[in-house]
């Protein structure tokens, strides 16, 4: 059974940068087909998609946050990234990595437990 | 910004029927597929319906989805005190090239 775990700070300053790790054991991260990904959740709202990456480097971002985003894989530790510039309070939320199938739906098969990221200073 | 329109909340009663109903476009809902999660608060989604109807492995059958043009909707049967959560659909907008979630339902078991 696949399972994803996320990691990095709490909490983050206004105009810095938020960096979370996830962490994928159960499984290899270099699969064909499928995305590595986050999505997350302010506090008293939705879902929303921040973009994924194919182990390939091959990268889709969401357009809002597409200039500060970047989302990376490091097959050689089984982890991909996430790197959210300037933050501001806006982007506080709990954050999920996700494993998505296909670039085409909204096919997230699994998610870590969520790590919540405070933006304040 | 939910652009999939779903009901803030429904209910019924335990051992019933409630259906829970998302909405959206031609470029979304009515250009792709609809999946669908159940998400208790302070744990994982958990991936529910997939292509519109298919569930994944270990889904109860009392969990279906169907879909006609642009809305889609997620029935569940035999309500339990365990299927309080809250469901949200989601599928891709190719104009926007976007995933895009609804705004969520909040189901109570009465």
């Amino acid at each position: 059974q696949l399972h994803l775990q996320e990691s990095g700070p709490g909490l983050v300053k206004p105009s810095e940068t938020l960096s979370l790790t996830c962490s994928v054991s159960g499984g290899s991260i270099r699969s064909n087909d499928h995305l590595w990904g986050w999505v997350r959740q302010p506090p008293g709202k939705g879902l929303e998609w921040i973009g994924n990456s194919h182990f390939t480097g091959r990268t889709n971002y969401s357009p809002p946050l597409k200039s500060r985003v970047t989302i990376s894989v490091d097959t050689s530790k089984n982890q991909f990234s996430l790197k959210l510039t300037s933050v501001t309070a806006e982007d506080t939320g709990v954050y999920y990595c996700v494993r998505r199938w296909g670039e085409n739906g909204a096919d997230f098969e699994y998610w870590g437990q969520g790590i919540m990221v405070t933006v304040s200073s | 910004q939910s652009v999939l329109t779903q009901p803030p909340s429904v209910s019924a009663a335990s051992g019933q029927k409630v259906t829970i109903s998302c909405s959206g476009s031609s470029s979304d809902i009515g250009d792709n597929f609809v999946s669908w999660y159940q998400h208790i608060p302070g744990t994982a989604p958990k991936f529910l319906i997939y292509e519109d109807h298919k569930r994944p492995s270990g889904v109860p059958g009392r969990f279906s989805g169907s879909k006609s043009g642009t809305s889609a909707t997620l029935d569940i049967s035999g309500l339990q005190t365990g299927d309080e959560a809250d469901y949200y659909c989601g599928t891709w907008d190719r104009s926007l090239s976007i995933v895009i979630f609804g705004g969520g339902t909040k189901l109570t078991v009465l």
